[in-house]
Parts: structure tokens; C-alpha cells; sequence
């Protein structure tokens, strides 16, 4: 089972938005909505941002959101402030016990 | 709700290695767990994971008949047995906790580095 494809990089300016895209097939994101997003600042351990494609956990601010259409998710940073610079991980289930994760994006906030 | 892993550290190819999570906060016996792995500047690995009552388990190809992993509810404990260590398993190794399986991780652990080098 292949990663799931996502940019190696965004970036935007304080206050802007970007999108993560993360690019499966209609055997994992396509075919499930078991898709989650974590977050990662350097030295430290993931954290879950979004799950169920767009739900967020309690904690989360609110800038953060996803979707997906097709074979694509995407998380959405709308007013983008320093601490959101970081990497991201999308992941899916993959059907048959298989459950992937994307390469990682580094956001960097300019 | 969190869990600690122990039991990383420096150790030579083909050695053995074996790692702990230990579990709080939370009925451990509940839950699927797994072990996710991220190389030095790269992306995550998921490298095996449990069901809750130790009958399902998974391998990812890169470990498959080297790895076991383990589970001891009464201990509220999760393991990983390395054995034939490569360098391409150096890591930061992490527990997670999956949540209504297969949809998320979380809690993640703090991490522990596994470095395979003579």
C-alpha cells in the first residue's frame, strides 16, 4: 500500500490560508470516511487535528477544518498564525486491516 | 489519557530490542493499539498494531517475521519485540492509541528512539 501523496510544502503569510491537499485512490480516502489529519512541531509527537474527514476534537482551534472530495482530503489553516507552522500527516483506512498515512507537508508561515 | 513508551537505545545489527507503553486514563482493554514509527527527516510508518483482545494482529511489509508485537491488559501494557535489527530501523518509535477502529490515533506517546549502528 502506497503513502498517500500530500506537497512536500505550503506556505502563507500571517493572517492568510492555505490547503493541504492529501491524494489517495477509491480504495482508501475515496472509499471511506475513516480520513484524520496531525499535526507535528519539530521534536515532538503528532497530534490529532481532524478526524472523520472534518470533525475536530475538542481543543482544536477552530482555523482548522477539512473536507474531502473524490480521492482528495484537504485541511484548511484559514488566519494563519506562527504557531501553525509545523508538518501535517494525513491518514486514511485502506480497506483490509490496511490503514496508511500521507508523506507529510511542511507548512511554514512567512 | 496518555501513553509512555520505554525501551529505545543504541543496540547493533542484528540485535534485539524490546519496547514498552504503558497505558493511563483510559480502559486499555478497550481499544486497539499500534506502533508508528518516523525515521530521521521522514514521514510516518505505521509498523504494527493489536486489536484489543490480541486476536488481530498487523504488520507493516518492512518488519513482517522480525517484530512482535504484545499486549497484557491486566498491566494496561503494550510491546514491541525487535529482533534482526537493521539500520533501516532506526527511529523514534510511538504509541497510539486507535479510536473506534480504524479511524484515528490518539493519544501519541512522547516517542523513543531506536538507533541501530555498529
Amino acid at each position: 500500500q502506497s503513502a498517500l501523496t500530500q506537497p512536500r510544502s505550503v506556505s502563507g503569510s500571517p493572517g492568510q490560508s492555505v490547503t493541504i491537499s492529501c491524494t489517495g485512490t477509491s480504495s482508501d480516502v475515496g472509499g471511506y470516511n475513516y480520513v484524520s489529519w496531525y499535526q507535528q512541531h519539530p521534536g515532538k509527537a503528532p497530534k490529532l487535528m481532524i478526524y472523520d474527514v472534518s470533525k475536530r476534537p475538542s481543543g482544536v482551534p477552530d482555523r482548522f477544518s477539512g473536507s474531502k472530495s473524490g480521492n482528495t482530503a484537504s485541511l484548511t489553516i484559514s488566519g494563519l498564525q506562527a504557531e501553525d507552522e509545523a508538518d501535517y500527516y494525513c491518514y486514511s483506512y485502506a480497506g483490509t486491516y490496511t490503514l496508511v498515512f500521507g508523506g507529510g507537508t511542511k507548512v511554514t508561515v512567512l | 489519557v496518555q501513553v509512555v513508551e520505554s525501551g529505545g537505545g543504541l543496540v547493533t545489527p542484528g540485535g534485539s530490542l524490546r519496547l514498552s507503553c504503558a497505558a493511563s486514563g483510559f480502559t486499555f482493554s478497550d481499544y486497539y493499539m499500534s506502533w508508528i514509527r518516523q525515521a530521521p527527516g521522514k514521514g510516518l510508518e505505521l509498523v504494527s498494531y493489536i486489536s484489543s483482545s490480541g486476536t488481530t494482529i498487523y504488520y507493516a511489509d518492512s518488519v513482517k517475521g522480525r517484530f512482535t508485537i504484545s499486549r497484557d491488559n491486566a498491566k494496561n501494557s503494550l510491546y514491541l519485540q525487535m529482533n534482526s535489527l537493521r539500520a533501516e530501523d532506526t527511529a523514534v518509535y510511538y504509541c497510539a492509541r486507535i479510536l473506534y477502529f480504524p479511524n484515528w490515533f490518539d493519544p501519541w506517546g512522547q516517542g523513543t528512539l531506536v538507533t541501530v549502528s555498529s
